[in-house]
């Protein structure tokens, strides 16, 4: 979706680095999301947010942390990078009201990390 | 907890040929949705079809339609006509009432000319 946007797009990183992942949304959405991919394994949860100040953990956010900026802005940092960090990240949206009516999320281009 | 699960890792299909993914899934939620997405190479994530768990009515779209059997929680995806352009990693997914998404593994799918 054009109205969420990632960046950088591609990023390679050492171990050890600090990096942050930015997404930005157009959309007036309240509720943002963070997601990993793996082969194999789809997409699986990092952290999400339901409002500015509501942020929660999702299935795999050991290693991660999160900042919601303002409600179109949601960053997802990797404070010491490792490794088995290389995915591909994605960012999506929600709206609550969409939530109930319809249920589904809108997503960013992905950003591919490599950690090396 | 809710589970997406897909059996099929990689397909193939000739083109003009119809193909079925498969997608079963478990929730304990009576209220959810469906999806298949699809992830062409460019790596974007577009939604194929939605599907409301309280709609007996199979979804369709186009030349994509879906089999929802909800007593044994089986969501397959039907591509009639497969085209070059259809080839890509297809998703399933499952939204419960808080809008979590919970995705399958993934069938990477191959149409040959």
């Amino acid at each position: 979706d054009a109205d969420v946007t990632q960046t950088p797009r591609n990023r390679i990183t050492k171990t050890g680095k600090r990096i942050m992942l930015e997404c930005s949304q157009t959309k007036g959405h309240d509720r943002m999301y963070w997601y990993r991919q793996d082969p194999g394994l789809g997409l699986r949860l990092i952290y999400y947010s339901f409002d500015v100040k509501d942020i929660n953990k999702g299935e795999i956010s050991d290693g991660y942390s999160v900042s919601r900026q303002a409600q179109a802005k949601f960053s997802l940092s990797l404070e010491s990078a490792i490794p088995n960090q290389t995915a591909l990240y994605f960012c999506a949206t929600s709206d609550r009201t969409l939530a109930l009516e319809d249920g589904r999320q809108f997503f960013g281009p992905g950003t591919r990390l490599t950690v090396l | 907890a809710q589970t997406v699960t897909q059996s099929q890792p990689e397909m193939s299909v000739q083109e003009a040929e119809t193909v079925t993914l498969s997608c079963t899934y478990d929730t304990s939620e009576n209220n959810y949705y469906l999806f298949w997405y699809k992830q062409p190479p460019s790596r974007q994530m577009i939604l194929v079809i939605r599907q409301e768990a309280y709609k007996q009515q199979n979804a369709t779209e186009n030349r994509f339609s879906v089999n929802f059997q909800k007593a044994a929680k089986s969501f397959s995806l039907k591509i009639s006509d497969s085209q070059l352009g259809d080839t890509a990693m297809y998703f399933c997914a499952l939204s419960n009432a808080g809008n979590m998404l919970t995705f399958g593994g993934g069938t990477r799918l191959m149409v040959k000319p």
